[in-house]
């Protein structure tokens, strides 16, 4: 069966400093992975995806995040933070199965950041 | 249209009441996904349909949730006799499904659910 943790509910930090968001998933078969942007009152977007191509993946505004399979991580980085990138992200595992994909979210971490 | 759309955006029922869900998915896109997502969680499974038919619905919590896509493009998710427990935001994505595809979802904006 596939899981996602995401470490952490709430991460805070200053504007400019970095943002290090972690996920760790589980699945008996290399996943595809992603990650969500929710901002407040607007619907879930995605950020960046991984493929099965390159491990480090870059996404929108900035963000990038490394396929490390040997640690079953799939870790969000942005070396400076924005006001802006106050949200809510989810990291999600897919599988494919007949007739689509499954998609599975982690519990979300809320970013804040500070002026 | 251009993206997922979904009615009502809000939803304010009694307990024990029937209250329908409703999904239109970008055009083309062959599979549709419901959600469901509590205040502070990550959304959570509830059914995926490929085409008309249900390929997983594992996720519905109980038999008082259905969901139907007669079609194959809009989708309803019915909820009976709701609890206040339903309460939540309801969220249906589409993804395209071609050769391709990675089950990227595009999601709509959510229809908000309160039993009262």
């Amino acid at each position: 069966a596939q899981s996602v943790t995401q470490l952490g509910s709430h991460v805070s930090v200053s504007e400019g400093a970095l943002v290090l968001l972690r996920c760790n998933y589980s699945s008996s078969v290399p996943p595809y992975l992603f990650w969500y942007v929710q901002y407040p009152n607007q619907g879930l977007q995605l950020l960046l995806k991984y493929t099965s191509a390159a491990t480090l993946v870059k996404g929108i505004n900035g963000f990038e995040a490394e396929f490390k399979k040997s640690e079953t991580s799939f870790h969000l980085t942005k070396p400076s933070a924005h006001m802006s990138d106050a949200a809510e992200y989810f990291c999600a595992v897919s599988l494919r199965r007949t007739g689509g994909f499954k998609t599975i979210f982690g519990a979300g971490t809320r970013l804040f950041v500070k002026a | 249209g251009a993206g997922v759309s979904q009615t009502p955006s809000n939803k304010v029922t009694e307990k024990g009441k029937y209250v329908e869900l409703r999904c239109d998915p970008i055009s083309g896109h062959t599979a549709l996904y419901w959600y469901r997502q509590s205040l502070g969680q990550g959304p959570e499974f509830l059914i995926y349909f490929q085409g008309t038919g249900a390929a997983d619905d594992s996720g519905l919590p109980n038999d008082r949730f259905f969901a139907v896509r007669p079609e194959g493009s809009v989708s309803t998710l019915k909820i009976q006799r709701t609890e206040r427990g339903d309460s939540a935001v309801y969220l249906c994505a589409s993804s395209a499904l071609a050769g391709g595809g990675t089950g990227e979802l595009f999601f709509g904006e959510g229809s908000r659910l309160t039993v009262l």
